[in-house]
């Protein structure tokens, strides 16, 4: 079946430092990926997507490329922030069909002043 | 324009009981997914909603059931409550035709069950 992994938590980084949030997956077929974000408290905000081989998806200064030869969509941002704070989880949709999502575990990042 | 709307936010309720909680889709989108979300854990899916039929359905027991409305909205049911079902639990909305700009999730309503 279908699955994400992604590395343990809490990442703490320093104001301005790069991130790195690794991601790899199991799936048949080319799968849609996303990065999903929690900030406490709240639900889930989609963060970027990538739907197909070497797609890169990017937002707010966050970057992912989805690197089928890996099996690998790492989440990236060359400067954190306070507000980046968060927990990020990275997920999957199959290919066809209703398209449930599948998500890893949750990566907590820290980001101290 | 609204996003995905859940209520309640948060309730207790005892060993046994039976819930209902409720969710509104954002305006344009008439499928629903429920989501559980254990604490420090990632959400696993329950089941999807989409023309008022359940189309797909997670690992999740026949304790869990749920409802479509024809205005989209979507009902999840949990009968004889269990510890364990203690959780967040996330409803996200989407168009029927495909997932290129992903779920739209709602805030959740967090259940604890004593």
């Amino acid at each position: 079946g279908n699955s994400v992994t992604q590395m343990e938590g809490p990442v703490t980084l320093s104001e301005e430092a790069f991130l790195t949030i690794n991601c790899t997956y199991t799936a048949t077929g080319y799968p849609s990926l996303f990065w999903y974000v929690q900030y406490p408290g709240e639900g889930l905000q989609l963060l970027l997507k990538a739907t197909k081989a070497d797609d890169k998806g990017s937002n707010k200064g966050f970057e992912a490329t989805y690197r089928k030869e890996t099996t690998s969509f790492h989440l990236e941002k060359g400067s954190v922030q306070v507000s980046d704070s968060a927990v990020y989880f990275c997920a999957l949709s199959p290919p066809t069909g209703r398209r449930a999502l599948t998500f890893g575990s949750g990566t907590r990042l820290q980001v101290q002043p | 324009d609204a996003g995905v709307t859940q209520s309640p936010t948060h309730l207790i309720k005892t060993r046994g009981q039976q819930v209902t909680l409720r969710c509104s889709p954002k305006s344009g989108h008439d499928t629903v997914s429920w989501y559980q979300q254990a604490l420090g854990q990632g959400p696993q899916f329950i089941f999807q909603y989409y023309e008022e039929e359940e189309r797909q359905r997670g690992n999740f027991p026949d304790r869990f059931s749920g409802h479509q409305f024809p205005n989209y909205s979507s009902e999840l049911n949990v009968n004889a409550l269990l510890l364990g079902d203690s959780a967040l639990y996330l409803c996200a909305s989407s168009l029927s035709q495909g997932l290129t700009n992903g779920y739209t999730f709602g805030s959740g309503t967090r259940l604890t069950v004593v």
